[in-house]
């Protein structure tokens, strides 16, 4: 079965550095996500993205998060100024067109220390 | 907003039970419901989607419900294995692009 690529699986990170989480989506999707989850806690959206432009945001995802689908197969989540409280697993996933379900990643753990 | 709520948080059963999930939402006007299995640091794993056209959805030991007027879903577990062990989630989508996820029941299943 197809899946969805993310790298690295776990980063750690000094307080104040850009980080850029890195995922590769199922080829053919058009539709992608960010999500992320607070150890403990229930998975949040931050935000999805569609023909090259954000479709929707949360309130999470506030001007120190950005993404991009530099080339047409990555997809990348960038924090510019990491805090300790962005310290999570951050889930990507991709979606193919009409109602079909999405695919989520394996994650990328981010520790900011 | 969505919320979604999911008891018990967790649950402890012997090898071979049938068991219940339950999964409660307040918006009943849900797009459709997904569960998924996460295993302890890992991802997420799609396990069933309802769309709120359909009532439920079989997959092997696996069955899911869903009743848009109460607001409720269930997931249906034939003969739990150890395999089985895994915290399940629900998520629910209400039109908007983004899914809404519960806290999560985790499952221990004692061989």
């Amino acid at each position: 079965e197809p899946e969805v690529t993310q790298t690295p699986s776990h980063q750690v990170t000094q307080m104040g550095q850009e980080v850029i989480l890195r995922c590769v989506p199922i080829s053919n999707h058009l539709y992608f996500y960010w999500y992320r989850q607070i150890l403990g806690q229930k998975v949040e959206f931050l935000v999805s993205f569609y023909n090259n432009e954000i479709s929707e945001k949360s309130e999470i995802f506030d001007d120190q998060f950005s993404v991009e689908r530099p080339d047409g197969s990555n997809f990348t989540l960038k924090i510019r100024s990491t805090k300790l409280e962005d310290s999570a697993m951050y889930f990507c996933a991709s979606r193919g067109q009409g109602a079909s379900r999405p695919f989520f990643g394996q994650g990328t753990r981010l520790t900011v220390v | 907003k969505q919320e979604v709520t999911q008891i018990p948080a967790a649950l402890s059963v012997p090898e071979g039970e049938n068991l219940v999930l339950n999964c409660s939402f307040t918006d009943s006007a849900i797009y459709n419901l997904q569960w998924f299995r996460q295993d302890p640091g890992k991802g997420l794993t799609s396990l069933l989607l309802i769309q709120s056209s359909q009532r439920e959805q079989t997959s092997g030991r696996l069955n899911a419900s869903l009743d848009k007027s109460s607001g409720r879903s269930t997931l249906y577990i034939a003969a739990s294995q150890p395999g089985d062990s895994a915290t399940y989630l629900c998520a629910g989508k209400t039109g908007a692009n983004n899914l809404f996820f519960g806290t999560g029941t985790r499952l221990t299943v004692i061989p």
